[in-house]
Formats: structure tokens, sequence, C-alpha cells
């Protein structure tokens, strides 16, 4: 069975810094694997997949995230924080038999 | 074009009570999920439709939901004899059909039971 962890509850940067997403995935078989976006009472919001091919992914809003076998790992960065940053992000894999299994989130807060 | 719609957006009902919570998936997606979000935590897999046939509901825990596609397009999940652990956001996606595709949510149906 696959399943995913997500270190960090709540990660707390600074608007211009750094952000760094943690996501590691447990699969018996390659896995499919996506970021989402949540912001307050809307659905979640795909930010970037890793399917097959080049394991740097970029997606919107200058999200990336690197596919990382030897360490079961696609963590998302980002740059430069903006303040519309703020959200709650979901890493999620999926093997190939369609339903999606989430991790727990990550709330991102950036301050001015 | 249009996203997923889910309606109503907000349901609050008593106990015991029965519920329906519709999902309108994007125009030519074959495939359609359930999932149910609860406060802090992320969303977890009701059932997949392919068409109109429910492929996986191995995520419904307990014959008291139920959920239809009868035409291979809306959905309705439904929600016998509500409790209040039901309280919850019930969120529905839709996709081209293949794992590698994403799934693309609604805004959801926030639940209520008091």
């Amino acid at each position: 069975a696959q399943s995913v962890t997500q270190l960090g509850s709540h990660v707390s940067v600074s608007e211009g810094a750094l952000v760094l997403l943690r996501c590691n995935y447990s699969s018996s078989v390659p896995p499919y694997l996506f970021w989402y976006v949540q912001y307050p009472n809307q659905g979640l919001q795909l930010l970037l997949k890793y399917t097959t091919g080049a394991t740097l992914v970029k997606g919107i809003n200058g999200f990336e995230a690197e596919f990382k076998k030897s360490e079961t790992s696609f963590h998302l960065t980002k740059p430069s924080a903006h303040m519309s940053d703020a959200a709650e992000y979901f890493c999620a894999v999926n093997t190939g038999f369609q339903k999606l299994v989430f991790g727990t989130g990550t709330r991102l807060l950036v301050s001015p | 074009g249009a996203g997923v719609s889910q309606t109503p957006s907000n349901k609050v009902t008593e106990k015991g009570k029965y519920v329906e919570l519709r999902c309108d998936p994007i125009s030519g997606h074959t495939a359609l999920y359930w999932y149910r979000q609860s406060l802090g935590q992320g969303p977890e897999f009701l059932i997949y439709f392919q068409g109109t046939g429910a492929a996986d509901d191995s995520g419904l825990p307990n014959d008291r939901f139920f959920a239809v596609r009868p035409e291979g397009s809306v959905s309705t999940l439904k929600i016998q004899r509500t409790e209040r652990g039901d309280s919850a956001v019930y969120l529905c996606a839709s996709s081209l059909g293949q794992g590698n595709q994403p799934q693309h949510f609604g805004d959801g149906t926030r639940l209520s039971i008091l």
C-alpha cells in the first residue's frame, strides 16, 4: 500500500525567503506524485505533478518539486515566498489504482 | 471552461436525517471521485467511478453511505441516518481517467450534523 508523510504541520517563512515543504512517500511500484494547494473554504488546486521523465517538475506560481527515488522524496520549493502563498499544501501519491492518497498537509505561514 | 461544481456548498442537518450531495464534473471527464476531509486532515478517498459504474468503493465507511452516477456524468453521494461523526467537507474530483492524470477538485460541500 502507498502512503505519504509530510514533515511539519506548520512552516513559517518571511516574505522573500525560500519555501521548502517536505514530502516522503512509500510505494511498492513507481508512483505518480502530486502537490495540491488549498486556500480557506476552497477545494484543492493542482500545483504540479510527476509522472515519468524529468525529475525536476515545474508548476504554477513559481513552485517546483524534485522527485528523488533514492530518498523516496518529492519536496516542494519556491525561491521567494509571497504573502499570497499562505495556504495549506498537500502531497499525494497515486500508483495507478486511481485513488489519491494524501498526506496530512502543511500549513504555510508567510510573514511580512 | 467550467470546473467541478458541487452543491450545496453548505448543508446543516439534524442527526438521523438523510442527505444528498451533488457533483457535476468537468465535461468529458470519465472518472469521478469522492473524498472526505475532516478538520485538520488531508482528504480521504471514498469512492471512484469510471463511467457509470463504481470501480472502487473501498473507502466508503459503512453501508449508510452510497453514491450513484447513473448517466456517467453527475454523481450524487447519499448518506442515510446521519451521525455527528459524518460532519466534514465532502470533496468531488474528476479526471480523464488514467492514473497519471491529475484530479480536478470542486470547492466541496461542508456538511454539519447537529
